[in-house]
């Protein structure tokens, strides 16, 4: 356990589904990501939330739309996705302080599936 | 543009020592991470460099050359359990983490 929750955490949902991820931190930090993981391809940032407020949005087409309500959770509302969409999509978060090494802890993803 | 580079496979046999190297190309360099992803679990932090040279952490060390844009782990006394992804990353200039493919270790009795 990262202290990073993910649900659900497989997600099967045809082009015109409205659905929604939802990530929880329990770790106090004040910085939270999304993250897209195909196999074999670098993870691929898509959305940076510090202190709540949206800090970075990596071309990401409107289809994918982030919300961060408080510093714990993170959500990614999904709609009129494509097949190439399929993929596991990881929620991190860290804590932001000018540290070391603030090191991102991940959740355990959710695999999704579009058809 | 930026970029990172380690092999996509690599297979080493249990009790042996194996390093997998990781080459970068970055606008800036705010340090280097090595993370380790079982399959269907979240990545797990390993290791961080900052600075020039060897990081020791039990079984598990890593090391940095900023001049040469080079970064290795070395996993030592290999346990099935370590069979996983290994994957780079380094922080830019604008602090965000550019993440390499990750390396697939094999780990065979």
């Amino acid at each position: 356990e990262t202290g990073v929750t993910q649900t659900p955490r497989h997600l099967v949902m045809g082009m015109t589904n409205k659905k929604s991820l939802k990530c929880e931190q329990h770790l106090g930090h004040n910085a939270m990501y999304w993250y897209k993981q195909s196999a074999k391809k670098p993870l691929e940032l898509m959305f940076v939330y510090n202190f709540k407020e949206q800090t970075e949005n990596n071309s990401v087409p409107s289809r994918f739309s982030p919300e961060c309500p408080n510093s714990s959770h993170l959500f990614l509302h999904l709609h009129t996705l494509q097949p190439e969409d399929s993929a596991l999509y990881l929620c991190a978060s860290s804590q932001e302080d000018g540290g070391a090494s603030n090191e991102q802890f991940f959740g355990p993803g959710t695999r999704l599936t579009v058809l | 543009g930026q970029n990172i580079d380690q092999p996509t496979e690599m297979t080493a046999t249990e009790g042996a020592i194996v390093q997998i190297n990781c080459t970068y190309q970055t606008s800036g360099f705010n340090g280097l991470f090595w993370y380790q992803q079982h399959a269907g679990e979240a990545p797990t932090f390993l290791s961080y460099n900052v600075l020039d040279g060897l990081e020791e952490k039990g079984r598990f060390s890593s090391f940095l050359s900023r001049s040469k844009g080079y970064s290795y782990l070395l996993l030592k006394e290999l346990q099935m359990k370590d069979s996983a992804s290994y994957l780079c990353a380094v922080r830019d200039s604008n602090y965000q983490l550019i993440w390499g493919a990750g390396t697939k270790l094999i780990i065979k009795p």
